[in-house]
């Protein structure tokens, strides 16, 4: 069955940096493409980045573009996401989830990993 | 700017049913979208692809008692024969180039 799982969150002191790590299996890791989002704490869902199938195309949101970094190992069905400069609003659960596309839905997301930044 | 509004919250009896709205952008009433539930303490699940002509296709696993339909640019997710483990936040998501958009999320109370 699909499974995503995350790990590497941790607390950490503003300004600090994290890698975070999503370990795939059971589907073809390189035929989708993956994204993290997140959800602070009492607010809603809010996409972050998203990597194409193959790593050619990435995009970011604005609030992160420059200080957040998506990646992927097709080899190793991982993906990584290197956050730095971190703030306190950085604070959230960080979730791995895949699509078929770029223009298609979510649809499996793991289980998450808590990013606590301390002031 | 593509943009998804849901109400904050709604809520109904055990067994009784409850339709959840997510309204699209003006420019964007022909985007599809999904419905994810989120529990608390649980990741995302995904529930359906909701295209704008009424059509749906859910996920694994997901009960008969979520269904999907469309008007205009309203997007809606019914859940029928309402169970307590129905109570979660539901978020509906659309995708234009280069990012995923989520709404506001719903908060559903079983009563």
């Amino acid at each position: 069955q699909v499974q995503l799982v995350e790990s590497g969150g941790d607390l950490v002191k503003a300004g600090g940096s994290l890698r975070l790590s999503c370990a795939a299996s059971g589907f073809i890791f390189s035929d989708y493409y993956m994204s993290w989002i997140r959800q602070a704490p009492g607010k809603g869902l809010e996409w972050v980045s998203y990597i194409s199938s193959r790593g050619g195309m990435i995009y970011y949101s604005d609030s992160v573009k420059g200080r957040f970094t998506i990646s992927r190992d097709n080899a190793k069905n991982s993906l990584s996401l290197q956050v730095s400069s971190l703030r306190a609003e950085d604070t959230a659960v960080y979730y791995c989830a895949r699509a078929r596309t770029g223009l298609a839905p979510i649809d499996y997301w793991g289980q998450g990993t808590l990013v606590t930044v301390s002031s | 700017q593509l943009v998804l509004t849901q109400s904050p919250s709604a809520s109904a009896s055990l067994g009784a049913s409850v339709k959840l709205t997510c309204t699209l952008s003006s420019g964007h009433s022909s985007s599809a979208i999904a419905w994810h539930q989120k529990q608390p303490e649980k990741g995302p699940r995904y529930l359906m692809n909701l295209n704008s002509d009424g059509t749906y296709i859910k996920g694994h696993g997901i009960p008969d008692r979520f269904s999907g339909s469309s008007s205009g640019a309203e997007r809606y997710l019914t859940i029928s024969n309402l169970q307590s483990e129905d109570e979660a936040d539901y978020y509906c998501q659309t995708w234009g180039t280069g990012s995923y958009v989520f709404g506001t999320g719903t908060k559903v109370t079983v009563l």
